[in-house]
């Protein structure tokens, strides 16, 4: 069964340092997210993807988090300088068709600033 | 606004029959998740209504009814493995705009 990949499953690091993560959306999906789960929460979209370009990015901190999708395939998320707040898990997920059809989720990242 | 809202925890008993409900108020209604998240590890997709009426797939059933808002989640024979948190998410549209609006989650502990 076709499932999302991610990588590194769990990140310590140290504040101001940069972090990335990376997602391998099932084959075929044309829609990804990257979402950030706090302990006890739902997850918080920060980015979705149609492909190559960015469908919604308004919950994104984009003055420390960037993504990118360059071939419509995988992606990474990126954070610098990473924050103690920062802690959290990040999921990755992909839909077949976009607009929020069933969204299947990788095992995500765990990270932990300290 | 969009808001959901469920219970933040519930306890049952192993072999019981637990109910999860989920409230939610948001614009352009387009169907209602339900998702399983045990602890450490990412949601996996459980059930999904777009229709009013009950949904059975095995010991699981959610139930919609768009106008009054409400959903919920039936947990049947419960199992120790049950023990996790229970994701309701709703499909809302506002123009152009789909996305999942997600609630925290209902943490559900079963009990031997």
């Amino acid at each position: 069964e076709a499932e999302v990949a991610q990588s590194p499953r769990y990140k310590i690091t140290e504040k101001s340092q940069a972090v990335a993560f990376w997602c391998d959306p099932i084959s075929g999906h044309a829609t990804l997210y990257w979402y950030r789960q706090i302990l006890g929460q739902g997850p918080e979209l920060l980015v979705q993807f149609q492909d190559e370009s960015v469908v919604d990015d308004s919950q994104l901190p984009k003055d420390r988090f960037s993504a990118e999708r360059l071939k419509g395939v995988d992606s990474t998320l990126k954070i610098q300088p990473a924050e103690l707040g920062d802690s959290a898990m990040y999921l990755c997920a992909s839909s077949p068709a976009g607009g929020a059809d069933t969204q299947y989720f990788g095992p995500g990242t765990r990270l932990t600033v300290l | 606004g969009q808001n959901i809202d469920q219970p933040t925890e519930m306890t049952a008993t192993e072999g019981a029959i637990v109910q999860i409900n989920c409230t939610y108020q948001t614009s352009g209604f387009n169907g209602l998740f339900w998702y399983q998240q045990h602890a450490g590890e990412a949601p996996t997709f459980l059930s999904y209504n777009v229709l009013d009426g009950l949904e059975e797939k095995g010991r699981f059933s959610s139930f919609l009814s768009r106008s009054k808002g409400y959903s919920y989640l039936l947990l049947k024979e419960l199992q120790m493995k049950d023990s996790a948190s229970y994701l309701c998410a709703v499909r809302s549209h506002a123009g152009n705009n789909r996305k999942l609006i997600w609630g925290l989650g209902t943490s559900l502990a079963v009990n031997p």
